[in-house]
């Protein structure tokens, strides 16, 4: 059974720094390329990175260029988002997905999220 | 980057209804949509990817159609279960952009 757990969330001032982490297991993690997807408290669904099977691509929405880090560890099966000066537009439930790509792309399997609050 | 704007914001339905929304992107996507469902304090559901194939264990009831910078969700004969939010995706280019939800509500 393919499983997704996001942890690593909570409360940041403005201006800080989190980790996410997301555990995946159930499939060959190595193959699959992953997704961060955000969603603020009420709002819809916002597409945040995506990283390639290899971590040779990255790639990301403009808000966040410049201060999120995708990254992934295969040997550990895990995936990453490394969010630095956090703003309170920022705050939402970070949720991560697989990709699967045999006939187009689109994100087959969520985590269950985490949530992100930034605040003072 | 392309927009995906999705109509309407909400609807209201009866169960045994047919329901039907729209998505159109901001340029050609070719068939590079999909479409989530997504309850209250639940992660996103894959409903239908490129276009118009069913993810596997989706209900048949549920289909989509499309291509270029127009596409549709049509959920037949409306089941109780089926009352949440829906989202479309463009996955052609990044970044993958979603529209910004349809709320399906009982009538």
């Amino acid at each position: 059974e393919v499983q997704l757990v996001e942890s690593g969330g909570g409360l940041v001032q403005p201006g800080g720094s989190l980790r996410l982490s997301c555990a995946a297991s159930g499939f060959t993690f190595s193959n699959y390329w992953m997704n961060w997807v955000r969603q603020a408290p009420g709002k819809g669904l916002e597409w945040v990175a995506n990283i390639k099977q290899d971590g040779s691509e990255k790639y990301y929405v403009d808000s966040v260029k410049g201060r999120f880090t995708i990254s992934r560890d295969n040997a550990k099966n895990s995936l990453y988002l490394q969010m630095n000066s956090l703003r309170a537009e920022d705050t939402a439930v970070y949720y991560c997905a697989r990709s699967d790509y045999q006939v187009l792309p689109h994100c087959d399997y969520w985590g269950q999220g985490a949530l992100v609050t930034v605040s003072s | 980057d392309i927009q995906m704007t999705q109509s309407p914001s909400s609807l209201s339905a009866s169960v045994g209804d047919r329901v039907t929304i729209t998505c159109r992107a901001s340029q050609s996507i070719n068939i590079y949509s999909n479409w989530y469902q997504q309850k209250p304090g639940k992660a996103p559901k894959l409903l239908i990817y490129a276009a118009s194939i069913l993810q596997s264990g989706v209900p048949s009831r549920f289909s989509g159609s499309g291509s270029g910078t127009d596409f549709t969700l049509t959920i037949s004969n409306l089941q109780p279960e089926d009352f949440a939010t829906y989202y479309c995706q463009q996955s052609y280019s990044t970044p993958f952009r979603f529209g910004q939800g349809t709320n399906l509500e009982i009538k």
